[in-house]
């Protein structure tokens, strides 16, 4: 059984905070893992990805990985008001996509 | 590339009727994703094609529900009957062997009443 389980939240940080979101997946043979940010009433769009071989920065933000432990945490950095929306964290296994429930985060301004 | 294309964008029916959601794919891409997205259930993977092939479809909640790709641009999610509770947002999504993400189209918003 593949599953991908995260906090559904809400997540409430200030303005410039820094945001830790966790995710959970049940299978260690997964290769990458994906976080993606969902507006209200919009579709899924891709932040940023990582492999099974390391942690990746990209502006604010960070994907880490502990293949220990099998979870990837997404930290971002001086949070902004427009950073809230649902993350949702996906695990790809056989070319599929298996998504958490997805965590809401607010930044309060 | 205009991305991933989804129509309708909205679709009201009545209980029982035959319901046809679109999709083409990004250009060159080569796997295809139908997804449901539910407060209760988030995103579930109903079928995903690869080379417009049906490769796992063990998603789709019932026999109610078939998926179709007769070609590399273009794919339909059928609901016959529709009932109430299959009212949802349906996404459909497109990757490449080239990268390892999935792009999402912007949904169809399906109720059943």
């Amino acid at each position: 059984q593949k599953e991908v389980e995260q906090n559904s939240g809400p997540l409430s940080v200030p303005e410039g905070a820094i945001a830790s979101l966790n995710c959970t997946y049940s299978d260690r043979g997964s290769q990458s893992f994906f976080w993606y940010r969902q507006y209200s009433g919009k579709s899924p769009e891709l932040i940023m990805f990582i492999y099974s071989n390391g942690d990746k920065e990209d502006g604010r933000f960070t994907a880490q990985l502990n293949k220990a432990s099998q979870y990837v945490s997404l930290l971002i950095r001086d949070s902004q008001p427009s950073d809230s929306a649902t993350y949702l964290c996906a695990v790809n296994w056989g070319n599929q996509f298996y998504f958490g429930t997805g965590t809401s985060l607010t930044v309060i301004p | 590339d205009a991305g991933v294309i989804q129509s309708p964008r909205h679709e009201v029916t009545e209980m029982g009727q035959e319901v046809t959601l679109r999709c083409k794919p990004i250009s060159g891409h080569n796997s295809l994703f139908w997804y449901r997205q539910t407060m209760m259930r988030g995103l579930e993977l109903l079928i995903y094609f690869n080379n417009n092939v049906p490769i796992d479809d063990s998603g789709m909640p019932e026999d109610r529900f078939s998926a179709k790709m007769p070609n590399a641009s273009f794919s339909t999610l059928k609901i016959q009957p529709s009932e109430p509770r299959d009212s949802a947002v349906y996404f459909c999504a497109s990757s490449s062997y080239r990268g390892p993400e999935a792009f999402f189209g912007q949904g169809t918003r399906l109720t059943v009443v």
